[in-house]
């Protein structure tokens, strides 16, 4: 069966701009996490949908981040008004939601603002 | 706060010998712990978990060590192997929470 896979694989844009990234998980997999990793720096957590419960969006930076998850399927993080320190590898993994369970990670989203 | 260090930037073995990779958190809460492998240009991928319940879990060449009491764990690899050149990240989580804390990886490079 197919992985988790994400796209654009990359992206550039201008600053102020917005920009959609997608993720589309494993099928069968409840959970479905947004990671972001910048240069030289570890996976931070961005958000985590599980099931039809409330996402969990501790993570997201500020306000200009969002995500959906949409049937409980395919997920799409929204980052509006794009800024320079926004550039980073953003990385989706889905997993069976079990606590502790294997994530399973996509290739990443390579995004530049300008 | 960074609850989940990895110290060790960078690592460089010869083939053959054996990596230590090591990782320390800080909440003692973290009962679940897993090891990623990360590849330039691609996701990470799971290599190995350890539960709190457990001191060691072995795996092939793989095997980590849980220290409790220290709030450390390393992942051992023998013999190392050039593929096994990549950057390595340690998670943790809470039973529960689903929300996993990963280090900031320590990059191997094993010499042929």
């Amino acid at each position: 069966g197919a992985g988790v896979s994400q796209s654009p694989s990359n992206k550039v844009t201008e600053k102020g701009k917005d920009v959609e990234l997608r993720c589309d998980p494993i099928s069968g997999h409840t959970a479905l996490y947004w990671y972001r990793q910048s240069l030289g720096q570890g996976l931070e957590f961005l958000i985590y949908f599980q099931g039809n419960s409330a996402p969990d969006k501790s993570g997201l930076p500020s306000d200009r981040f969002s995500a959906e998850r949409t049937g409980g399927s395919v997920s799409t993080l929204t980052i509006q008004r794009t800024q320079q320190e926004d550039s980073a590898v953003y990385l989706c993994a889905s997993s069976l939601g079990l606590a502790g369970d294997v994530q399973y990670f996509g290739p990443g989203t390579r995004l530049l603002v300008l | 706060d960074q609850q989940v260090k990895q110290n060790s930037p960078s690592l460089s073995v010869q083939e053959g010998r054996i990596s230590i990779l090591n990782c320390d958190y800080t909440n003692s809460m973290f009962d679940y712990f897993l090891w990623y492998k990360k590849y330039p240009a691609e996701g990470p991928t799971f290599l190995i978990s350890i539960s709190s319940i457990k001191d060691k879990n072995e795996d092939g060449r793989f095997t980590v060590f849980l220290n409790k009491s220290a709030k450390h764990l390393s992942l051992h690899i023998v013999p190392s192997q050039p593929g096994d050149s990549a950057v390595y990240f340690c998670a943790a989580c809470t039973s529960g929470t689903y929300k996993y804390i990963f280090g900031t990886g320590t990059r191997l490079k094993v010499l042929a």
